[in-house]
């Protein structure tokens, strides 16, 4: 059974940047058939896709075109988690952060949430 | 990127009624690669339907999908109690994967 644990904080202040773990249980940052997803959801904007990376003989990272600037998704192999860092934050992050699974692509198992604050 | 809209909004039905959900995206999805979700109030989504039309693990046969292109459909066949909740449906064959803004299936 994978299992997916969120952790990081809870408030960030605005111009900051925003940083997640996602530590993975019953299965590998590094397989060669999953991709490793964030997410997130807000009442304005819904369930937004950030992006994602995956192992295929070597690390891809995809990102949405509207982070693509501020985005960084990166694979720890040395203790099987994944993190997201957002940089330069603005209120308009606020949001609940998922990480998931993706098999091949579509979203099988998700973290917990984390509800992510952007304020002073 | 795939704009993915769902209709209706709400649906207001009893235990034992049959749900039909709509999800219709403005462009074709590729590869019919669209899946559905399940949220409840404080829970993050849960997979349901993966390709279209096939249940993801543990998810009883009441809940089916169909269509093609831009057209798609979810139905519950008899509503359980436990079914009350918001569903999201998502295309995940064009980067960016995007969803649905969501159906509430609430008790009528």
């Amino acid at each position: 059974q994978v299992q997916l644990q969120q952790s990081g904080p809870g408030l960030v202040k605005p111009s900051q940047t925003l940083s997640l773990t996602c530590a993975i249980s019953g299965d590998s940052v590094s397989s060669n058939s999953a991709a490793w997803n964030w997410i997130r959801q807000s009442p304005s904007r819904g369930l937004e896709w950030l992006g994602r990376t995956y192992y295929r003989s070597k690390w891809y990272n995809e990102y949405a075109v509207s982070m693509k600037s501020r985005i960084t998704i990166s694979p720890d192999t040395s203790k099987n988690q994944f993190s997201l860092q957002l940089n330069a934050v603005t209120p308009e992050d606020t949001a609940v952060y998922y990480c998931a699974r993706s098999v091949p692509r579509y979203l099988d198992y998700w973290g917990q949430g984390t509800l992510v604050t952007v304020s002073s | 990127e795939i704009v993915l809209t769902q209709s209706p909004g709400t649906l207001s039905l009893s235990p034992g009624e049959r749900a039909t959900l709509s999800c219709r995206a403005s462009q074709s999805v590729t590869s019919s690669y669209l899946a559905w979700y399940q949220q409840k109030p404080g829970q993050a989504p849960r997979l349901l339907i993966y390709g279209t039309s096939n249940r993801a693990t543990g998810i009883p046969d009441r809940f089916s999908g169909s269509g093609s292109g831009t057209d798609f459909t979810l139905t519950i066949s008899r509503l359980e109690p436990e079914d009350f909740a918001v569903y999201f449906c998502q295309q995940y064959g064009t980067s960016p994967w995007t969803f649905g803004q969501g159906t509430k299936v609430e008790t009528k």
